[in-house]
């Protein structure tokens, strides 16, 4: 069955310094991979995502790349603030209506 | 636009007792998905409707789950009878059906299980 694997579980970066999150997918047919953001207390929300025609995108402090090849996408977040600090999910979506999610990496930002 | 709309937000019950949990999902979204969320198990997705009706409910853990959408505005899951293993946080969630496959998540309704 489908399964996306996400690494790594934790992640703690300086103020300032940049952010990597990594995840790789099972199925080749996968086309659409969003990242959601999970503050505490709160639900997962939407934060960029990608189609498997693009290989990268920006927005602001975030991006996104999409290896097709080798089945794998990453997040990074540059100049990163203690406002990051939360729980990132991925996710993939493998062409029906049903998205996959990663186990989650929680990310703290030091000041 | 108000987002998905779950609740109770909180729900503290005995074992053994009728959970009932709500949900409003975006207006004009005709895709809604029940997840329950735990610290081992992660994001897990229970079931999910197209136009009201239930298309994929391999999820749902057990006969004591059920879900239902009367109308495409509102969306129950109940749990019947309730164990301490069901205590988690249950997430809602929204999308236009094949307009794009974005899911817009509810708040949560956080369920304790005594």
């Amino acid at each position: 069955g489908e399964n996306v694997e996400q690494h790594p579980s934790t992640l703690s970066v300086q103020e300032g310094d940049s952010a990597v999150i990594k995840c790789t997918y099972s199925d080749s047919a996968s086309n659409y991979f969003p990242w959601y953001k999970q503050e505490l207390g709160k639900g997962p929300q939407l934060i960029i995502d990608i189609r498997s025609n693009v290989g990268e995108k920006k927005d602001q402090r975030i991006a996104v790349t999409l290896n097709k090849t080798a089945k794998h996408f990453s997040l990074h977040i540059t100049e990163t603030q203690p406002e990051d600090s939360a729980v990132y999910f991925c996710a993939a979506h493998f062409g029906n209506e049903k998205l996959t999610f990663g186990t989650g990496t929680r990310l703290t930002i030091i000041p | 636009d108000a987002g998905v709309i779950q609740s109770p937000r909180h729900e503290v019950t005995e074992m053994g007792q009728e959970v009932t949990l709500r949900c409003k999902p975006i207006s004009g979204h005709n895709s809604l998905f029940w997840y329950r969320q735990t610290m081992m198990r992660g994001l897990e997705l229970l079931i999910y409707f197209n136009n009201n009706v239930p298309i994929d409910d391999s999820g749902m853990p057990e006969d004591r789950f059920s879900a239902k959408m009367p109308n495409a505005s509102f969306s129950t899951l109940k749990i019947q009878p309730s164990e301490p293993r069901d205590s988690a946080v249950y997430f809602c969630a929204s999308s236009v059906l094949r307009g794009s496959e974005t899911q817009y998540f509810g708040p949560g309704t956080r369920l304790l299980v005594l």
